[in-house]
């Protein structure tokens, strides 16, 4: 499709278990992001990919979160030993911005995470 | 200093009637004012964005009024209309090059206002 594509859409995991979330954007967009919704936090910024580096890695809450990407396409997001506050949505926004310049985002629907 | 404070938390309208949501920031670093909308189950949009060099934006029914020496911005809407229900983000970012920030991506939101406008 043309728009970002994120999977699983829904995911229910037991604490202790660790779960990988995949994000696939635009084609053709250089900046890719993660953001983590949730009831009481809003929207948070998690990390920020240019290519496959990560300039940002600022808004990763512990180090349990992990994100790479590859082939400045697909991006994968894991969270290890998961546990009930990390339950929430987790976005994938891409935008063809680069250093300089303002891009639109483009959100992905995105993984709605339940940890048990 | 990097918090984006959003207000009302929820709104409702009539159809036709005007729907207000007010943002407010403290970081002067902050340079770029998107508003994104969002309906369940779905991602973030972008709306409407504003530089401040400007004190006001119109698209369509959207409007942002923006003041700079308040450090306030809001979005009005026009004709609100049912299909309008949302939610509704402010956020704001910092120049990569000048403020020491490394996106206009890397958004700080505010809460977000449910807007329901009724029929």
């Amino acid at each position: 499709g043309a728009g970002v594509s994120q999977s699983p859409s829904n995911k229910v995991t037991e604490k202790g278990k660790d779960v990988e979330l995949r994000c696939d954007p635009i084609s053709g967009h250089t900046a890719l992001y993660w953001y983590r919704q949730s009831l009481g936090q809003g929207l948070e910024f998690l990390i920020y990919f240019q290519g496959n580096s990560a300039p940002d890695k600022s808004g990763l809450p512990s180090d349990r979160f992990s994100a790479e990407r590859t082939g400045g396409s697909v991006s994968t997001l894991t969270i290890q030993r998961t546990q009930q506050e990390d339950s929430a949505v987790y976005l994938c926004a891409s935008s063809r911005e680069g250093t300089s310049g303002v891009g639109e985002l483009f959100f992905g629907e995105g993984s709605r995470l339940t940890v048990l | 200093q990097q918090q984006v404070k959003q207000s009302p938390q929820s709104l409702i309208v009539q159809k036709g009637g005007i729907s207000i949501i007010n943002c407010a920031y403290e970081n002067t670093a902050f340079d770029y004012f998107p508003w994104y909308q969002q309906f369940p189950g779905k991602g973030p949009a972008l709306l409407i964005a504003i530089r401040p060099d400007v004190s006001e934006k119109k698209e369509g029914r959207f409007t942002i009024s923006f003041n700079k020496s308040a450090k306030q911005f809001s979005l009005h809407i026009m004709d609100s209309q049912p299909g309008d229900s949302a939610t509704y983000f402010c956020a704001a970012s910092m120049d990569p090059l000048n403020a020491g920030g490394t996106s206009y991506g890397k958004l700080t939101f505010g809460q977000g206002t449910i807007l329901t406008v009724h029929p």
